[in-house]
């Protein structure tokens, strides 16, 4: 049974450019939620993906949006990068009765 | 927005001592708690989880204690060994607020072989 899985491990992008950021959710989960890690802290949750729809969403500005596919796998958008955009991104997958969220191995990136 | 902290960034112990991470929350409402293990390099993996219906919980190696009066969260790791040398953070969830989460900037532990 695989787990959450993301795409790219890394990333160099340059200020001003856009990224998209890819997820696969654990089989069976419904619900995918998006965190932003900063070196040295503990992740921010950014959003929340359910249904195609954007269900929740932290203290992040409109240059972050996400976009969930009817196989439940989740894009994560990121315009006009800025440099404190610099980051490790996390996907968390879970359902969206239950609690349990599993975290991927997040894809690192880096601005410049 | 809510505040999860933790009382220690660093802790170190020896291979086969108890460990104890510590961690505080302020939203009384909170209802379901995750301890996660992030090894470096890598993205949180689940450890142990918790509902404020209950005091203790028990995993393998691992129990997890929550004193609701004074929230506060605690993570025992018994027979600590070098692998589970990481950061951990605590993660609360407001009641109603499915699978949002907040977490707190975690402890490092070291493991003293």
């Amino acid at each position: 049974d695989a787990g959450v899985t993301q795409s790219p491990t890394h990333l160099i992008k340059t200020r001003g450019q856009q990224v998209t950021l890819r997820c696969s959710p654990k089989s069976g989960h419904d619900t995918v939620s998006w965190y932003q890690q900063a070196l040295g802290q503990g992740p921010q949750f950014i959003f929340q993906y359910y249904e195609e729809e954007e269900r929740q969403r932290g203290n992040f500005p409109d240059r972050f949006s996400g976009h969930q596919f009817p196989n439940y796998s989740s894009e994560l958008n990121v315009n006009a990068l800025l440099l404190g955009d610099s980051a490790l991104y996390l996907c968390a997958s879970s359902l969206y009765t239950g609690y349990e969220q599993y975290f991927g191995p997040g894809t690192r990136l880096t601005v410049t | 927005g809510e505040s999860v902290g933790l009382h220690l960034p660093t802790l170190s112990v020896q291979e086969g001592d108890n460990s104890i991470i510590n961690c505080a929350y302020s939203n009384s409402a909170s209802d379901y708690f995750i301890w996660y293990k992030q090894e470096s390099g890598k993205g949180p993996q689940f450890i142990i989880d918790i509902r404020s219906n209950m005091d203790k919980r028990q995993g393998q190696r691992v129990t997890v204690l929550l004193n609701k009066t004074v929230k506060h969260l605690s993570l025992q790791i018994a027979a600590t060994q070098p692998g589970d040398s990481a950061v951990y953070f605590c993660a609360e969830n407001p009641r109603d607020n499915f699978n949002k989460f907040y977490f707190g900037s975690g402890t490092k532990l070291n493991v003293k072989p």
